[in-house]
């Protein structure tokens, strides 16, 4: 089956700093999105991509669709101790019969010190 | 508030219990699906409803049962469940096209 591989599984940094994070997939998708969850709650998304190449952004955060389909990064610009979370790709084949499933990442659990 | 509420948002109960997950959607979406989170895990994707027909059973074992009477509510019964089904068990909704699922925030199941 579809497997994704999102990296890095962690990251500890300073407030202030910029955060990079990055899914690959064995085959293609049609639509890439991020979320975020937080302790105790559901994943929020925070940003949903749709077309190869596509480079959206929401807040601090940017994200990307690859060329090949095959890949998406998230940027997080000037870390805040909000941040702290799991943010988890997740991978859309196209309608039809797919129904939207999501094929999820396995999660970057970041860390932010003040 | 993501329009998607799931009760009772925490849950123990024993292996020989019965117990019922109620998920409502407020959304106008007409799918709606069942996730189970465990520690370390990626999300496990259970059963999905396509305008209230089940259109996907990810191999889930029959102690657990779904039920989607209309598209705005997704039950999942519980009976005679295993330790290892202790996880969050998470719905979620999404409307047709590409639109993206919108997530509850979960169900906290513990199996004693």
């Amino acid at each position: 089956g579809q497997q994704l591989n999102q990296s890095p599984q962690s990251m500890f940094i300073q407030e202030g700093e910029d955060v990079s994070m990055n899914c690959t997939s064995s085959s293609i998708f049609n639509t890439w999105l991020w979320y975020k969850q937080d302790p105790g709650e559901g994943p929020v998304l925070l940003i949903a991509l749709y077309k190869a190449g596509e480079l959206t952004s929401n807040g601090r955060l940017t994200a990307q669709f690859g060329i090949t389909r095959k890949d998406s990064f998230l940027n997080i610009s000037a870390s805040i101790p909000s941040d702290v979370g799991i943010y988890f790709c997740a991978g859309q084949p196209a309608g039809g019969t797919s129904y939207g499933k999501l094929t999820f990442g396995q999660g970057t659990i970041l860390t932010v010190h003040p | 508030e993501t329009g998607v509420t799931q009760t009772p948002r925490h849950l123990v109960m024993g292996m020989t219990n019965k117990k019922s997950l109620k998920c409502e959607q407020h959304l106008g979406h007409n799918a709606m699906y069942w996730y189970k989170q465990s520690a370390k895990k990626p999300l496990e994707l259970m059963f999905v409803y396509n305008f209230k027909e089940q259109t996907e059973n990810n191999s889930v074992p029959s102690r657990f049962s779904p039920e989607c009477p209309n598209s705005s509510h997704l039950f999942l019964h519980l009976h005679t469940l295993q330790p290892e089904d202790s996880a969050l068990y998470l719905c979620a909704s999404r409307g047709t096209g590409d639109q993206p699922q919108h997530f509850g925030d979960g169900t906290r199941l513990s199996i004693l």
